[in-house]
Order: C-alpha cells, then structure tokens, then sequence
C-alpha cells in the first residue's frame, strides 16, 4: 500500500542557516507532493507542492526537489529564521493524500 | 466564508457517548476530507467525499466512526460509543473539485474522551 517516510524526526538549525527534509514514497502512481507547515495549535498550511513533471521548484526560501525514479522529495528552507520553527509533513497524492509522520524544525536565533 | 470551518473547536465527552464534529468546507469546493491527528502524530487520513458521495471510506478506523455529505456542503462526522483512543483532533479539508490536489485545512476539533 502506500507510504511515506519522513526523516529527520526533528532537526535543530542556527538561525541563518539551511534545512532540508526527506521523504521518499512506494506508490509509483503518485503524482503530487505537496508540504505543509503546521505551527503549535494551527492546522497545516500548504507551503509548496510539485507535480510529477516538474523535477525542481522554487518559491523565495523554499524550493523542493523530486526524484520520481528514486521515490523521494525534499524540502529545502535557506537562511532559516525563528519563525520557520513548527512541524513540517510532506505528503503524496496516488489516490488519496498520505502524510508523513511529520518533522519537527527548531530554528534557534 | 473565506475558509474552512470546523464545530465544536473542543469536545470533551465521557466514554460511551457518541459525538458529532463539524464541517464547513470552502464555498464552491466539491471535494472534501477528514483526517485524523493523534497527539504528537501524523495525519491519518479517514474518509473524502466528493459531492455528497463517498468513494472512499477506506480510512475510518471502525463501525463506530460514520460520515455524511447533505447538500454537497456541510459534512459531519459521527463517532458512536467513543473510546479513550478516539481522542485526537479531527480536522477537514477541501479542495476545488476531484481534479484538484490543493487541499485547505480547518482549524479542526479537538475531542477528548475521559
């Protein structure tokens, strides 16, 4: 079935510095990746997402990648502030979204 | 409404009770979704109707849990005989229509169960 495997579990950066987060995914069918941001008691907000024909994309501090062949999307922040701190899920859309287990970013100032 | 909107924000029921949780998706938005959110967890995905149909029920976890559609809007979500290990946040989600994969969150539910 499908899955969606998220690491790190939690990431500590210095403010000004770069994050990234992996997911890697099973099901070959899948076709959008999307990221969602979710601060302490808030519902998650979609920050990016990238469609299966796109390997890159980019939008001010966030870009993600894709692999299709590998089955694995990343999420990259540059120069990380205080206010990226919150838990960060990836998620892949075959049939259905499935989420991963979330990862929570730190970003100490 | 300019977003999604969920009722109650919290519920705190007694073990055996059943309770029902709110959905307002999007105005114009077809498609709809309720996931599941444990403490320090994941989302669980539970059920998606599109109009007021469900072709997918595949996530909810037992005959206790059931979900409607009426008018191709509000949706509810009925959880009977509830457990300790129901407590979570119930949060919906819409999108446009079946084609479009953008989904919005509400702010969600928070069910406690003593």
């Amino acid at each position: 079935g499908e899955n969606v495997e998220q690491h790190p579990s939690t990431l500590s950066v210095q403010e000004g510095d770069s994050a990234v987060i992996k997911c890697t995914y099973s099901d070959s069918a899948s076709n959008y990746f999307p990221w969602y941001k979710q601060e302490l008691g808030k519902r998650p907000q979609l920050i990016i997402d990238i469609r299966s024909n796109v390997g890159e994309k980019k939008d001010q501090r966030i870009a993600v990648t894709l692999n299709k062949t590998a089955k694995h999307f990343s999420l990259h922040i540059t120069e990380t502030q205080p206010e990226d701190s919150a838990v960060y899920f990836c998620a892949e859309y075959g049939n259905k979204l499935v989420f991963g287990a979330g990862t929570i970013l730190r970003v100490k100032s | 409404g300019a977003g999604v909107s969920q009722s109650p924000s919290n519920k705190v029921t007694e073990k055996g009770k059943d309770v029902e949780l709110r959905c307002d998706p999007i105005s114009g938005h077809t498609a709809l979704y309720w996931y599941r959110q444990s403490l320090g967890q994941g989302l669980e995905f539970l059920i998606y109707f599109q109009g007021n149909s469900a072709p997918d029920k595949s996530g909810l976890p037992s005959d206790r849990f059931s979900a409607e559609r009426t008018g191709g809007s509000v949706s509810t979500l009925t959880i009977q005989r509830t457990q300790q290990e129901d407590s979570a946040v119930y949060l919906c989600a819409s999108s446009l229509d079946r084609w479009s994969y953008e989904q919005y969150f509400g702010p969600g539910t928070r069910l406690t169960v003593t």
